[in-house]
């Protein structure tokens, strides 16, 4: 079966970039790259997807690695409202079915 | 435009019992996943419908089961409850289903409802 791998949790200081590593080594063709974040006491949100290209939005941005086994999620400027667990996700066209990661907590200092 | 809202929020049952959760989508989606979340096994799918049909089924038993109206609004039941049941359950609306092309498409939570099982 398909899977995700992420870091467990993650450390960034407030107003520095972050980079949220997702390694998806089984994903196939057709298979999108979503990321999802989830704030406490929320549902998750989604936050950005791709499917080959690198993509931005006013949130994030979605670095996918050529052989698209990995991707990273990119946050610019973090800020203590980012403070969150991150899921890094693929939606399977072949079988229908969605693999959740175990999400990275990202926690912010300020 | 509203979005997903699930109830209840909160939820008390006693083991055995069995319990109906709501959920309604964002107007005009008509597609409904469920997920269950726990501290130990995190976000885990349990089933989508489009049209009042179930297109996709998790890996969980028979005592999890769901439906789907006509206006998309869906509920799922779980019956004789057990404790391992304790848990988030989440649910997402979209336009379109994964199968007809929707793997690109965002998924909208709700907050999801909160069930206890003692």
């Amino acid at each position: 079966d398909a899977k995700t791998t992420q870091p467990n949790s993650m450390e960034s200081n407030e107003e520095e970039p972050v980079h949220l590593p997702c390694n998806h080594s089984t994903i196939s063709g057709t298979d999108y790259i979503h990321w999802y974040r989830q704030l406490p006491s929320q549902g998750p949100e989604y936050v950005i997807h791709g499917l080959t290209s690198n993509v931005n939005n006013r949130m994030a941005s979605l670095a996918i690695a050529e052989d698209r086994k990995s991707s990273t999620l990119i946050l610019h400027r973090a800020t203590l409202r980012d403070a969150a667990v991150y899921y890094c996700i693929l939606r399977i066209n072949r079988d229908d079915k969605i693999i959740f990661g175990k999400g990275t907590r990202l926690h912010i200092l300020p | 435009k509203a979005g997903v809202t699930q109830t209840p929020r909160y939820l008390i049952k006693t083991r055995g019992q069995q319990v109906t959760l709501s959920c309604s989508p964002i107007s005009g989606h008509r597609s409904v996943s469920w997920y269950q979340q726990t501290p130990g096994q995190g976000l885990q799918f349990l089933f989508e419908y489009f049209s009042e049909t179930q297109r996709n089924k998790g890996n969980f038993p028979g005592r999890f089961s769901g439906r789907q109206f006509s206006n998309s609004r869906s509920e799922m039941n779980v019956s004789t409850l057990e404790l391992g049941d304790s848990a988030l359950y989440l649910c997402a609306s979209s336009f379109t289903p994964r199968a007809s092309g929707g793997a690109g498409e965002t998924q909208y939570f709700g907050p999801g409802t909160r069930l206890l099982v003692l």
